[in-house]
């Protein structure tokens, strides 16, 4: 099984700030899908960003954007101008076309925004 | 966009008895669906992939006898927890994959579930 870590288990930021938030997983293949899912107090898993492996350009959606570097492994996600609603439990995920349809997810980051 | 619907959104049972939790793809064909059980402040740990009209596949330590998934169209998969105890309790969600290669899971709204 792909193994997905995120070694952040809290962050916090100031409101209209900046926060990165890490993943790094462990794979041996070349072709694969990485995701960022948010999962607010209400406990509705919402899709933040994804990011196909094949791409070299960052995803980016809004303030939300991604830094993807394939070579090390790492999927960090960058929140800009944070916001009260920001606040979540963000995890990552990870889908290979090879092994089905299965995701692999981290075990999160609770981020807190500071009002 | 794609949505999950998952009924019920909480469910109170006495110890003994059985739940039943439905999820649907509401606007596309999920041949594939994923329950996932969520304890406080832990991640998605899947229980079992449903697979229309085929037997679900269950990960290892999940007791497909307790737990068990009927798939029959679709569009719909159900999870039924038998003979329910106190420990069953948690949060149970379910999610499916939309058809596109590079498509997320959508996830329904989970459903609490309590054993008293």
């Amino acid at each position: 099984a792909q193994t997905v870590t995120q070694s952040q288990p809290e962050m916090s930021v100031q409101e209209a700030e900046t926060v990165t938030l890490s993943c790094t997983y462990d794979t041996s293949e070349s072709d694969y899908y990485l995701f960022w899912y948010k999962q607010p107090p209400s406990r509705q898993m919402i899709l933040v960003i994804r990011q196909e492996a094949y791409k070299q350009q960052n995803a980016t959606e809004n303030r939300f954007s991604v830094n993807f570097q394939k070579a090390a492994k790492s999927f960090s996600l960058k929140i800009s101008d944070s916001q009260l609603g920001d606040a979540a439990m963000y995890f990552c995920a990870y889908r290979s076309p090879r092994t089905g349809n299965q995701f692999y997810f981290g075990t999160g980051t609770s981020l807190t925004v500071i009002p | 966009g794609a949505v999950v619907s998952q009924h019920p959104s909480w469910v109170i049972c006495k110890s003994g008895t059985s739940v039943k939790i439905e999820c649907r793809s509401l606007d596309f064909q999920a041949t594939t669906m994923f329950w996932y059980r969520q304890f406080p402040k832990q991640s998605l740990m899947l229980m079992a992939t449903s697979n229309e009209g085929s037997k679900a596949t269950y990960e290892q330590g999940v007791e497909k006898d307790k737990f068990l998934i009927n798939h029959a169209s679709l569009t719909l998969s159900t999870l039924t927890v038998t003979s329910a105890h106190p420990e069953d309790s948690s949060f149970y969600i379910c999610s499916a994959r939309g058809d596109r290669e590079n498509s997320p899971l959508h996830f329904g709204n989970g459903t609490r579930l309590t054993v008293t």
